[in-house]
C-alpha cells in the first residue's frame, strides 16, 4: 500500500514556463514534507520542505504548496530551465519517526 | 571537506557471493540509512540506525545485513540470500534520531550481477 503517490511518471515543460509536479499521501499522520531532485546515477539532492503548520514554502524559483485537508502537495518551479531536467522525489515523514517514505518520483523534461 | 562518501560506485557480484557496500560520513550525523533505487520503484528502505549499535529493518530487509559499530559508518552487506540484487544503493544520513529532519544522501553504488 502506498503511502505516498506520484501519479505522473513523465512531465515535459517548455524552458520558461511553470512546472507543476503533484504528489498525494494517504496517511494523516505526516506532518513534514520534502522534494527531491536526482539525476541519474548521483544520489538526490535536497530541494525544499514544509512542516504541515505551513500551507506554503518558497525558495527562489520553487514553491512548495501543502493542502492537508486533500492531503495533496505540489512543487512549482518557475521559470524552469533546461538544468531542472530530472527526476523529482517527494517524500513524507512524522515525528518522532525519521525514515522518510517516498514517492516513485516524476520525471521533468524541461525543452529549450 | 564533509559529506558522505559511498563506495564502490560500480560493484559486482557472483552468483551465491555476498558484497558489502560501504557508507562513510564525517559530518557527525546520528542517523543513517539504506535505500534500493530500482527503475520505476522509487526509493525502498533496507535499514536503518539512529544511533551507533542500533539499527531496524526497513520495508525490504530480507537477504541483507547491516552493522554500526561506529557514527560514522554504517556498510551494507548484500547476501547471497537476496535473489535480485542488481540495483543502484544510496545511503543516507540525518542530523538527529527523531523529530523532522532532512535527509542527505551519498553518490550511491550500483551493484550489478555477473
Amino acid at each position: 500500500d502506498q503511502q505516498v503517490k506520484q501519479n505522473s511518471p513523465s512531465l515535459s515543460v517548455q524552458e520558461g514556463r511553470i512546472s507543476i509536479l503533484n504528489c498525494d499521501y494517504t496517511n494523516s499522520m505526516f506532518d513534514y514534507f520534502l522534494w527531491y531532485k536526482k539525476y541519474p546515477a548521483e544520489g538526490p539532492t535536497f530541494l525544499i520542505s514544509i512542516s504541515s503548520i505551513k500551507d506554503k514554502n518558497e525558495d527562489g524559483r520553487f514553491t512548495v504548496f501543502l493542502n492537508k485537508s486533500a492531503k495533496h502537495l505540489s512543487l512549482h518551479i518557475v521559470p524552469s530551465q533546461p538544468g531542472d531536467s530530472a527526476v523529482y522525489f517527494c517524500a513524507a515523514t512524522f515525528s518522532g519517526n525519521t525514515p522518510l517514505v517516498f514517492g516513485k518520483g516524476t520525471r521533468l523534461s524541461v525543452i529549450a | 571537506d564533509g559529506g558522505i562518501t559511498q563506495s564502490p560506485k560500480y560493484l559486482f557480484r557472483k552468483e551465491g557471493q555476498n558484497v558489502t557496500l560501504s557508507c562513510e560520513q564525517n559530518l557527525n550525523h546520528d542517523a543513517m540509512y539504506w535505500y534500493r533505487q530500482d527503475p520505476g520503484q522509487g526509493l525502498r528502505l533496507i535499514y536503518y540506525s539512529q544511533i551507533v549499535n542500533d539499527f531496524q529493518k526497513g520495508d525490504i530487509a530480507e537477504g541483507y545485513s547491516v552493522s554500526r559499530e561506529k557514527k560514522e559508518s554504517f556498510p551494507l552487506t548484500v547476501t547471497s540470500a537476496q535473489k535480485n540484487p542488481t540495483a543502484f544503493y544510496l545511503c543516507a544520513t540525518t542530523p538527529r534520531q527523531g523529530g523532522m529532519e532532512t535527509q542527505y544522501f551519498g553518490p550511491g553504488t550500483r551493484l550489478l550481477v555477473l
